[in-house]
């Protein structure tokens, strides 16, 4: 199947600091990504929808101008959280679509967050 | 709107069969999955169904009802590994995946 990295996977920062995460399709070309945030024992919460070259779409209730996300090349979408704080700390991870027969998402290994 | 029930726990014992169901309501359908999920790890793929029927992996097998919105995942020979979270999750008609919030399955020796 498809691999989808994650960088970094475990990141601690303080309140108030930006923090930027990267997900990567290593062996093939995603032309849309999402961004998903699991709190713990929950399930998967998307934020929103990444297509290269454009706008990212977010979903109802997700700040676009705390969520910072980048589509620029059809290997690589980037996450910012900007001005971080502790009810940031999340499980952030990232997934590429791939339009096959099954119209699949590949998952990231995932970025765990704690903000102090 | 648009909405994923599957139970909140689960526990069988090793060696055993489990069934976990997944019923859904959803505007348009394409196609059902089946993720599983350990503890602090990304989902992984285990299971698509988008026709009426039983998709036999093994130990790991799928139903799906289209009619009825209904699918369960079914495994066999339980092991300690299995012990996780299954979370199923239903493609709508714009494509966009619809979440469970998953089922933890609990395995005792």
């Amino acid at each position: 199947g498809a691999v989808v990295s994650q960088h970094p996977s475990w990141v601690i920062c303080k309140s108030g600091t930006s923090v930027k995460i990267e997900c990567r399709s290593l062996d093939f070309q995603a032309t849309t990504m999402f961004w998903y945030r699991q709190f713990p024992k929950q399930s998967l919460m998307l934020m929103a929808t990444s297509n290269e070259g454009s706008k990212a779409t977010y979903e109802q209730g997700v700040e676009k101008d705390k969520f910072l996300i980048n589509h620029a090349s059809l290997t690589l979408s980037t996450l910012t959280v900007t001005s971080a704080h502790p009810e940031d700390s999340s499980f952030y991870i990232c997934s590429a679509f791939v339009g096959t027969e099954r119209n699949e998402q590949f998952f990231g290994p995932g970025t765990r967050l704690t903000v102090l | 709107g648009q909405n994923i029930d599957q139970p909140t726990e689960m526990t069988a014992t090793e060696g055993a069969i489990v069934q976990i169901n997944c019923t859904y309501q959803t505007s348009g359908f394409n196609g059902l999955f089946w993720y599983q999920q350990h503890a602090g790890e990304a989902p992984t793929f285990l299971s698509y169904n988008v026709l009426d029927g039983l998709e036999d992996k093994g130990r790991f097998s799928s139903f799906l009802s289209r009619t009825k919105g209904y699918s369960y995942l079914l495994l066999k020979e339980l092991q300690m590994k299995d012990s996780a979270s299954y979370l199923c999750a239903v493609t709508d008609s714009n494509y966009q995946l619809i979440w469970g919030a998953g089922t933890k399955l609990i395995i005792k020796p």
